[in-house]
């Protein structure tokens, strides 16, 4: 197993468009988190699933943005009507349940909407 | 609400040499964990160290080190013998355990852009 992936690592897109990310978590973990990093700030959660099931999900995540993570395997990101204020790297980390498990972080997609 | 503060924007450190990177946190809880995370420039996140809240002793990995002060809410990183590839975005990050199933999400600092000189 290579780690976190995630596709595509850069999108442009132009404003009102939908895009839509992937991540493939590592095989055995079964917990996936999604994250949003902006220039200079740190990672922000933005979603949370155990398994299939969306367990939580961050006030930043307004309506235009939907989670999906079928059969509990990968999951998908996907942001309706982008706004330029959507640009930014979006992160994607994996761990084991069963207590505290480190959490592995893929490289991000970075989103630029113009 | 939990936050993490780190003051130090930016740093550098001539290789070989010693740093410590600051961080401080606020939180009402007493059992958590905090993490430093390691951004190299385009490439994931990993994590350098790990401290939990209960344990006294501060953590060490290799060159590696927290100063761990639960009354302080301080939890700063020192690197020893600091080399090139040591140069990335530090994050300081904080988690409070769940019970099984729940979410253990991260809350990150803003980061601090560390640059290691030959």
């Amino acid at each position: 197993d290579t780690g976190v992936s995630q596709d595509p690592r850069h999108k442009i897109t132009k404003r009102g468009q939908n895009v839509t990310f992937r991540c493939d978590p590592i095989s055995e973990h079964n917990r996936l988190y999604w994250y949003r990093q902006t220039l200079g700030q740190g990672p922000e959660f933005l979603t949370y699933f155990q398994n299939e099931a969306q367990l939580e999900k961050s006030r930043l995540l307004s309506d235009r943005f939907s989670a999906e993570r079928p059969k509990g395997s990968f999951s998908t990101l996907e942001i309706q009507r982008t706004e330029q204020g959507d640009s930014a790297m979006y992160l994607c980390a994996s761990s084991l349940e069963g207590g505290y498990t480190e959490a592995f972080f893929g490289q991000g997609t970075r989103l630029t909407v113009v | 609400a939990q936050t993490v503060t780190q003051s130090q924007p930016e740093m550098s450190v001539q290789e070989a040499e010693t740093v410590t990177l600051s961080c401080t946190y606020d939180t009402s809880e007493s059992n958590y964990y905090l993490f430093w995370y390691k951004q190299p420039p385009s490439r994931q996140m990993i994590l350098v160290i790990r401290q939990e809240a209960y344990k006294q002793q501060n953590a060490t990995e290799n060159r590696f080190s927290v100063n761990f002060q639960k009354a302080a809410k301080s939890f700063s990183l020192k690197i020893s013998d600091s080399q090139l590839g040591d140069t990335a975005m530090y994050f300081c990050a904080f988690m409070k355990p769940t019970t099984q199933g729940g979410s253990e999400k991260l809350v990150f600092g803003k980061g601090t852009k560390l640059t290691v000189n030959p």
